[in-house]
């Protein structure tokens, strides 16, 4: 069936590093792939998202390609900030039903 | 402003009893769901409703019951048959029946359940 896997957490970095969170999914034919961030304390909130193949999402500096070819949706960010602290986690929908699958998160900190 | 409100924020509960969620949203969102979200194991779907009087069950919907008789509110009861119900709750609504096709849930900030 569909299903949608991420990397493990925590992941700590310090602020201005690189960020990659890594995401891969099994889906039948082509969906749309999306991104939610969680802040502490609060409910999840649509990142960015990417609708085909090739498609890049981006939002508040992050951004994420459709790849098809490795069926992988990875977020980046070329300078996290202390900000970006948050629960991160990917998500497809089920190619038969109105509903949404999620990954199982990613807790990033960022060291000042 | 508009946006979906869970209540209580915090909630115990003793083991055996029922306990109810709310959830309203003034967003005018035909569909509305419950996620359950437990550390290091994501979301996963209790409950979800298309439309007003209809719903269908998720992925662990056992121990849980819901209803939908008005477009703005959809409580869930976490009944005393629920094995293991600590955990934090949230509820999520979309602007159409068919949420798949722009991946965009608005989501309340959570309920979290501790069973003492």
């Amino acid at each position: 069936g569909d299903s949608v896997t991420q990397m493990e957490g925590p992941v700590t970095l310090s602020e201005e590093a690189f960020l990659t969170i890594n995401c891969t999914y099994t889906a039948t034919g082509y969906p749309s792939l999306f991104w939610y961030v969680q802040y502490p304390g609060e409910g999840l909130q649509l990142l960015l998202k990417a609708t085909k193949a090739d498609d890049k999402g981006s939002n508040k500096g992050f951004e994420a390609t459709y790849r098809k070819e490795t069926t992988s949706f990875h977020l980046e960010k070329g300078s996290v900030q202390v900000s970006d602290s948050a629960v991160y986690f990917c998500a497809l929908p089920y190619s038969s039903a109105s509903k949404i699958i999620f990954g199982s998160g990613t807790r990033l900190s960022i060291r000042p | 402003d508009g946006g979906i409100t869970q209540s209580p924020k915090y909630l115990f509960r003793k083991e055996g009893q029922n306990v109810t969620l709310s959830c309203e949203q003034n967003l005018n969102h035909d569909a509305m769901y419950w996620y359950r979200q437990d550390p290091g194991q994501g979301l996963r779907l209790i409950y979800y409703s298309q439309i007003v009087n209809d719903f269908q069950k998720g992925d662990i919907a056992e121990g849980y019951s819901v209803s939908r008789e008005k477009k703005e509110s959809f409580p869930l009861t976490v009944t005393s048959a629920q094995k293991n119900p600590t955990a934090f709750y949230l509820c999520a609504s979309s602007t159409k029946r068919d949420a798949t096709n722009t991946g965009e849930l608005f989501f309340g900030e959570g309920s979290r359940l501790t069973v003492l």
